[in-house]
């Protein structure tokens, strides 16, 4: 049973315009959760990451809203950029436990359009 | 700068070898990952390890086995390859109670 879930395989965006990715959570247990970002042939960079004490947490043009409630989270981009265009990983922890991993999500591949 | 380093970026094997795959880190991290990627699947654990000697199983480690002797190194193990394990290979590594994982830039292996 997936734990978080990302239920859109791909993704295109205008540049310039924004790009909204977004990541559902099923284990109410998750306190805390990251994005990250990855290009072919490489791994995964750490992109943005939010606790579950808050609802929104901003970087730059990266901006990461938590809503407890609804289980969902939501990374947005603004503007979008062509270096943008890459695999998105959403990801979740439970920090209580030293033993529990990082959970990721299938990702999503956002392809940003000229 | 923190760095995981895996051994090959690309590898060629043939059915039944026996294939290592080799993470190093230099960030004197506790926890080590080794995951696999795959089109559609995203990011799958294989296995993981939280200290020297020490590993434990992820969600799919049929077909492996790994190797932690030394705090810095996390080996991946086909013990004997096939054709369905031809994938990207990463690992990472954690800081224990860290919530942040670094990845190597992977390993695309062919097994033929």
């Amino acid at each position: 049973d997936q734990q978080v879930k990302q239920n859109s395989p791909s993704l295109s965006v205008q540049e310039g315009r924004i790009s909204i990715l977004n990541c559902d959570y099923t284990n109410s247990m998750f306190d805390y959760f990251l994005w990250y970002k990855k290009y072919p042939a490489e791994g995964p960079t750490f992109l943005i990451s939010i606790s579950s004490i808050k609802d929104k947490n901003e970087d730059g043009r990266f901006t990461v809203f938590l809503n407890k409630s609804a289980k969902h989270l939501s990374l947005h981009i603004v503007p979008s950029q062509p270096g943008d265009s890459a695999v998105y990983f959403c990801a979740a922890r439970r920090t209580m436990n030293r033993d529990d991993k990082i959970i990721f999500g299938k990702g999503t591949r956002l392809h940003i359009l000229p | 700068d923190v760095k995981v380093t895996q051994s090959s970026r690309y590898l060629v094997k043939r059915t039944g070898e026996k294939v290592f795959l080799e993470c190093v880190q230099d960030m004197d991290h506790e926890n080590m990952f080794w995951y696999r990627q795959d089109p559609g699947l995203g990011l799958r654990l294989i296995y993981f390890s939280y200290d020297v000697k020490m590993k434990e199983k992820g969600d799919i480690p049929e077909g492996y086995s790994v190797s932690r002797e030394k705090k810095e190194r996390f080996s991946l193990i086909l013990e004997s390859a096939s054709t369905n394990q031809t994938s990207m290979y990463l690992c990472a590594s954690r800081q224990e109670r860290s919530n942040e994982q670094f990845f190597g830039p992977g390993t695309r292996l062919t097994v033929l």
